[in-house]
């Protein structure tokens, strides 16, 4: 089975910008969550969408959104750009079947903000 | 108080050692344990999932849950240069995800 797939793998923005994130879950993975990684902070739990419907939401501004298709891809998108959103951008697929189902990484997205 | 606390090292060892990484948590909620492995510029990749306390062997990794201390640990026998990532704990509470911060080892050859 192919893993999860996201794209861009590095992205450079300007403060003020709007950028998109995508990610593809594994086959027949019907939850996707988003997470941001940084150096200070660690990885922080962004938002979880299952069958196409926000389940859960970390603690993060409004300017980061997400959404997710039926076929399971998810976006996500950050508008106004700051310099601290400048981090690791991270998808993770699960299958969901029950409440123990591990989750599974993509790659992740790199955004600079300048 | 960080739900889960995780000492982020560095930590630096020779090959062949064993190693013991550990994190502790605060809530009693949490019901499932995971270790991940992050090599640099890359997503972490699951290591370990257990659910209940006790040890969880797979090769020369074995993970330990103690719930009545709120304690877990990961040990890493023979350890290799490869080995070499940062190991981040995780455990769940319903559908949430929580991160240790990551301890970073290093095994020198």
């Amino acid at each position: 089975k192919a893993g999860v797939t996201q794209t861009p793998r590095y992205l450079i923005k300007t403060r003020g910008q709007q950028v998109t994130l995508s990610c593809s879950p594994i086959s027949g993975h019907r939850s996707v969550s988003w997470y941001q990684q940084t150096p200070g902070q660690g990885l922080q739990f962004l938002f979880e969408y299952f069958s196409e419907t926000q389940r859960n939401k970390g603690n993060f501004p409004g300017r980061f959104s997400g959404r997710q298709f039926s076929n399971s891809r998810s976006e996500m998108n950050v508008s106004t750009l700051e310099l601290g959103d400048s981090a690791l951008y991270l998808c993770a697929s699960s299958p969901w079947t029950s409440g123990k189902d591990e989750q599974f990484f993509g790659p992740g997205t790199r955004l600079t903000v300048l | 108080q960080k739900e889960v606390e995780q000492d982020p090292g560095p930590l630096s060892v020779p090959e062949g050692a064993i190693v013991s990484l550990n994190c502790t948590y605060s809530n009693s909620a949490f019901q499932y344990f995971m270790w991940y492995r992050q090599y640099s510029r890359k997503g972490p990749e699951l290591l370990m999932y257990t659910y209940s306390s006790g040890n969880k062997e797979d090769g020369r990794f074995t993970a330990q849950v103690d719930k009545s201390s709120k304690y877990i640990s990961l040990f890493i026998r023979d350890s290799q240069p490869s080995d070499s990532a940062t190991y981040l704990c995780a455990m769940k509470r319903g559908n949430k995800l929580v991160f240790g911060a990551g301890t970073i080892l290093r095994v020198k050859s």
